[in-house]
């Protein structure tokens, strides 16, 4: 979906570095959302957000930090990566919490 | 906590086969929704369904919602390579409706043509 971008595709760090993720919606949703996504587990939920200023922890929020100063912007950092965050990230927007979701491209995350 | 099943966790099926996968939700669900994933892809929509016992379909696809509103299956006829993917069922987090998605752990089908 072209109205929702997620950068960079691709990221390659070290233990102990810190990470953001971006994110970007051109459609003015107010649900923003950060998945990861790991084989045999589905896609789990990190944090969302209901607006900007608004967020709350998902299913799995330890070790990650999320903002919304925009509507339009959700970054995802990692301050201090492990190991056990190579995953692949998905961010989604949603118009409301029950309506669909549309999912950007992913970040391919490995922490060497 | 709520959770949603899928089964079954992988199946493989020769071109023109039927295909099902099934959704169980551990609590009532005022709706379920179903995405598909491409390998490499990311999770696509696919279908919203709201009313118990609802049936939808979608050219070779079916999706029905269970009477008690806990369960969900995706149905393709006459599978073709080009329905390659994870399929995934995701129901609100409570009774009630109003919360984050749960997403089942998928199911992904492969195509032999």
């Amino acid at each position: 979906d072209a109205g929702i971008t997620q950068s960079p595709r691709y990221k390659i760090t070290e233990t102990g570095r810190q990470v953001t993720l971006m994110c970007h919606q051109t459609w003015s949703h107010s649900y923003m959302f950060w998945y990861r996504q790991d084989l045999g587990h589905g896609l789990r939920l990190i944090y969302y957000s209901a607006a900007a200023d608004i967020t709350d922890k998902g299913e799995v929020p330890d070790g990650y930090v999320v903002s919304r100063s925009k509507t339009e912007n959700f970054p995802l950092t990692l301050e201090s990566a492990t190991r056990s965050q190579t995953s692949v990230y998905f961010c989604a927007s949603s118009g409301t919490m029950n309506q669909p979701q549309h999912f950007g491209d992913g970040t391919r995350l490995s922490i060497l | 906590g709520q959770q949603v099943m899928q089964i079954p966790q992988y199946q493989h099926v020769q071109e023109g086969e039927d295909f099902t996968t099934y959704c169980n939700s551990s609590t009532t669900l005022s709706n379920i929704q179903w995405y598909k994933q491409r390998p490499g892809g990311h999770p696509v929509f696919l279908i919203q369904l709201v009313k118990s016992g609802e049936v939808k379909k979608q050219k070779r696809l079916t999706f029905q919602f269970g009477e008690a509103k806990k369960n969900s299956s995706l149905h393709i006829t006459a599978t073709q390579t080009t329905d390659v993917g994870t399929y995934f069922c995701a129901g609100p987090g409570r009774p009630g409706g109003y919360n984050k998605l749960i997403f089942g752990a998928g199911t992904r089908l492969a195509v032999h043509p």
